[in-house]
């Protein structure tokens, strides 16, 4: 099936700065990411819709200024937090649909701590 | 919205066959996909339906009822590492709105001895 890389898989980081994560589809072309956080005992909440070439579009609540989103190729889609909090420590996951699997296909998970 | 209910927890026993229920409230619905997630890793693809009916494949089973809202994941001959949460997640595209898929909060299944 279908490979979606996700790095950093951890990081931890001071509170106000900025931390960039990266989603890769390693061998198909994902014109489309999706953008989870899951808290802790808690479901994937969809944060926003990563689209190649055009805007993200973001779910409610959720901030555009501080959760950027940047999808400029065909198999690259960025998140960054930016001005981290505390609060933004959470497990962060990207998805893209899998035509093989018929399914979608989860990176692996980027664990955010901010101290 | 979509509103994507299934039990919190559930506990079954090795060798055993289990079914995870999952209801939901949607409009423009186009398929239902069903994820098993260890702690603390990424949740891995089991099934997805889009018609009526049974989809199996090898020990796991996934039911969709359209008219009923109503979808189950049956595991069978339970092992020990079927221990996970199991996610039950809706594609729709509302009238006027975009596709996505929105998960439930997850059923996390302990499969004892």
């Amino acid at each position: 099936g279908a490979v979606v890389s996700q790095h950093p898989s951890r990081v931890i980081c001071k509170s106000g700065t900025s931390v960039k994560i990266e989603c890769r589809s390693l061998d198909f072309q994902a014109t489309t990411m999706f953008w989870y956080r899951q808290f802790p005992k808690q479901s994937l909440m969809l944060m926003a819709t990563s689209n190649e070439g055009s805007k993200a579009t973001y779910e409610q609540g959720v901030e555009k200024d501080k959760f950027l989103i940047n999808h400029a190729s065909l198999t690259l889609s960025t998140l960054t937090v930016t001005s981290a909090h505390p609060e933004d420590s959470s497990f962060y996951i990207c998805s893209a649909w899998d035509r093989g699997a018929y399914g979608y296909t989860f990176g692996s998970g980027t664990r955010l701590t901010v101290v | 919205g979509q509103n994507i209910d299934q039990p919190t927890e559930m506990t079954a026993t090795e060798g055993a066959i289990v079914q995870i229920n999952c209801t939901y409230q949607t409009s423009g619905f186009n398929g239902l996909f069903w994820y098993q997630q260890h702690a603390g890793e990424a949740p891995t693809f089991l099934s997805y339906n889009v018609l009526d009916g049974l989809e199996e494949k090898g020990r796991f089973s996934s039911f969709l009822s359209r008219s009923k809202g109503y979808s189950y994941l049956l595991l069978k001959e339970l092992q020990m590492k079927d221990s996970a949460s199991y996610l039950c997640a809706v594609r729709a595209r509302p009238s006027g709105g975009y596709q996505k898929v929105t998960f439930g909060t997850g059923t996390k299944l302990q499969v004892i001895p």
